[in-house]
């Protein structure tokens, strides 16, 4: 059983450009969350989705940033024109859904987006 | 929002010596505490984790505790050896809300 799996490991970027971060659940995990991380700092919440549904987007920048986890296919992370602040480590988590339980998340290794 | 504290920043023991890392939360309802090791260049990865219905829990030389009325729980490793040196998240979970701390480095020197 795979882990969580993210691509690309690595994304340089110039100002301006887009940066798109990809994030596969582990298998039968419908539930995933994106988290950033600067250097030397913890993970900061950025936004929790289930298929086709963000639930909670309350660590999302209101502007540039938006996350979809589509019916088919990975979570996408987009950055639209990037600036440097936005260099970080991307995390990706994810779990399966229990509504007796808290859900225990399991981490991809991330994405280091790099702004030129 | 829940606000998770965590202590200390950064922590350096020799081998062999034990290790306990410290964090507290706001909020009482949260009911889920995991504790991730973080690697360099790697991504977060569970150690262990407790849930508000119990007060201890062990693996290994890894141990956890919690204490709900006071809000704070600890992570205790016994026996350190050097490849425990990595950074350490605590986080407080209330309805999929997780929230971690600031994290502790760990570095057990040989």
């Amino acid at each position: 059983n795979a882990g969580v799996m993210q691509n690309p490991r690595h994304l340089v970027r110039r100002r301006g450009q887009e940066a798109r971060l990809r994030c596969s659940p582990m298998k039968g995990h419908s539930h995933v969350y994106w988290y950033r991380q600067l250097p030397e700092e913890g993970l900061k919440f950025m936004v929790y989705l289930q298929k086709e549904n963000i639930i909670d987007e309350s660590g999302m920048p209101k502007e540039r940033f938006s996350a979809e986890f589509p019916k088919e296919g990975p979570s996408i992370l987009r950055i639209q024109q990037v600036v440097r602040g936005d260099s970080a480590a991307y995390f990706c988590a994810s779990s399966h859904f229990d509504r007796s339980l808290p859900d225990t998340q399991y981490f991809g290794p991330g994405t280091r987006l790099t702004v030129l | 929002g829940e606000n998770v504290e965590q202590h200390p920043s950064t922590l350096s023991v020799q081998e062999g010596d034990s290790a306990v890392i410290k964090c507290t939360y706001s909020d009482s309802a949260s009911n889920y505490f995991p504790w991730y090791k973080q690697e360099l260049g790697k991504g977060p990865q569970l150690i262990i984790d407790i849930r508000s219905n119990v007060g201890e829990k062990k693996d290994q030389r890894i141990a956890v505790t919690l204490n709900k009325t006071a809000k704070h729980f600890s992570l205790h490793i016994t026996e350190t050896q050097p490849e425990d040196s990595a950074v350490y998240f605590c986080a407080a979970n209330v309805n999929n809300d997780m929230r971690f701390g600031a994290g502790t480095r760990l570095t057990v020197k040989p």
